[in-house]
């Protein structure tokens, strides 16, 4: 099936530093979608992407839309030890009706 | 306002056992979804339905079955256990399976099969 190739797949960062990571795909998608999942929790989207090129931010995310509509990336700026988490990448492929999920980054702080 | 409900949190079965994953939501949605998540896998679709009535086979299908009971309710059911369906299952629901899909999840059933 289709794969959302995600890295890193975990990063060990102090707080107050940026993070970056992204999703890459030999397929072109129609949306991408940025979720965030807690330990025992399920996923909670974080910022949804409509349009090649598309920036968006939510607090101190920023998310954006591949000019080749074949990636994103997200990017979280000063992290806080409440960034802790699992973020997925997701993406609608054009024509299709399922999601395709990227493997997660694990995101840990140290203090 | 609860959103999407999962039934059971944690649930243990032995090999070769039944069971029926239990899913609901309050938001009016037409699709719903069912996942499973494995370490380093992320999240994995088995089936979904993208309206009431009608279902169809995801990515990893084989060894369940599922049932769009009404328009809230969508379960998911697992004839005889193995080990390998050890995992966390999430369900999920949209407006609808196409365009502007935003999907959102329940809180997990975590499973383990001995």
């Amino acid at each position: 099936g289709q794969q959302l190739n995600q890295s890193p797949q975990s990063m060990f960062i102090q707080e107050g530093e940026d993070v970056s990571m992204n999703c890459t795909s030999s397929s072109i998608f129609n949306t991408w979608l940025w979720y965030k999942q807690d330990p025992g929790e399920g996923p909670v989207l974080l910022i949804a992407l409509y349009k090649a090129g598309e920036l968006t931010s939510n607090g101190r995310l920023t998310a954006q839309f591949g000019i080749t509509r074949k990636d994103s990336f997200l990017n979280i700026s000063a992290s806080i030890p409440s960034d802790v988490g699992i973020y997925f990448c997701a993406g609608l492929i054009q024509g299709a009706q399922k999601l395709v999920f990227g493997q997660g980054t694990r995101l840990t702080i140290n203090p | 306002n609860a959103g999407v409900t999962q039934t059971p949190k944690f649930q243990v079965l032995k090999t070769g056992q039944s069971m029926t994953l239990q899913c609901a939501q309050d938001m009016n949605h037409n699709s719903m979804y069912w996942y499973r998540q494995d370490p380093g896998m992320g999240l994995r679709l088995i089936y979904y339905s993208a309206s009431e009535g009608t279902t169809d086979k995801g990515e990893v299908p084989n060894g369940y079955n599922v049932s769009r009971l009404n328009k809230r309710e969508f379960s998911l059911r697992l004839e005889s256990a193995a080990p390998s369906q050890t995992s966390v299952y999430f369900c999920a629901s949209s407006e609808a399976a196409i365009a502007k899909n935003i999907q959102y999840f329940g809180a997990g059933t975590r499973l383990s099969v001995l």
